[in-house]
């Protein structure tokens, strides 16, 4: 198993530009989210799904969209970049459609810069 | 909102010493805590998952206690070696998920 892959692993990005993050699981877990990890803050929910076609938001959503047409695939995509989205992003999935009870397992990350 | 604190959010002991790491949290309402490791520049592993039920977890040199009463968790680290060098992060579950800032943690060999 691969486990939690995500790409790229750096990108830098000028204000307005769009992109997207991409995640990707193959353990089959119903749950996955996106983390935002900034110096002193801890890392903070973006968005996650319970599952294909379900999504939700999280602590800092805005500025960002998710979609989940596979179980496999979770993309982020960052609609105008802003300086402020500057961070590393992670992509964690769980087996549990709640995530309740079940170990989270973290991709490597990606770095995020906005000029 | 969850309120997860991590205090020291550094420390440094000399290899071979006894530790222990503190997680706070401000509402009692989890599903289970998570302890985390990670090493710069690289992604989360998980360490230890504690149920809400549960008040230890146990894994080799690590072991993990949670008191939802009192709304703590800690992370005791036996015989430390410069390889448990690493930041760690300790995630409660309650209607999200809510992360400590972490604790860097230094091993001096």
């Amino acid at each position: 198993n691969a486990g939690v892959t995500q790409t790229p692993k750096f990108q830098v990005l000028k204000t307005g530009q769009s992109m997207t993050l991409q995640c990707a699981q193959d353990m089959n877990h119903e749950y996955m989210s996106w983390y935002r990890q900034d110096p002193g803050m801890g890392l903070r929910l973006i968005h996650y799904s319970v599952g294909a076609g379900i999504t939700d938001q999280g602590e800092v959503p805005n500025g960002y969209n998710v979609s989940r047409s596979t179980t496999e695939d979770f993309p982020l995509r960052l609609l105008s970049a802003a300086p402020s989205q500057t961070s590393v992003y992670f992509c964690a999935s769980s087996y549990s459609n709640s995530g309740r009870g079940q170990t989270q397992y973290f991709g490597p990350g990606t770095r995020l810069l906005v000029l | 909102k969850q309120e997860v604190t991590q205090i020291p959010a550094a420390l440094s002991v000399p290899e071979g010493e006894n530790l222990v790491l503190n997680c706070s949290f401000t509402d009692s309402a989890i599903y289970n805590l998570q302890w985390f490791r990670q090493d710069p520049g690289k992604g989360l592993t998980s360490l230890l998952l504690i149920q809400s039920s549960q008040r230890e977890q146990t894994s080799g040199r690590l072991n993990a206690s949670l008191d939802k009463s009192s709304g703590r968790s800690t992370l005791y680290i036996a015989a430390s070696q410069p390889g448990d060098s690493a930041t760690y992060l300790c995630a409660i579950h309650g209607n999200q998920f809510y992360f400590g800032t972490g604790t860097s943690l230094t091993v001096i060999p």
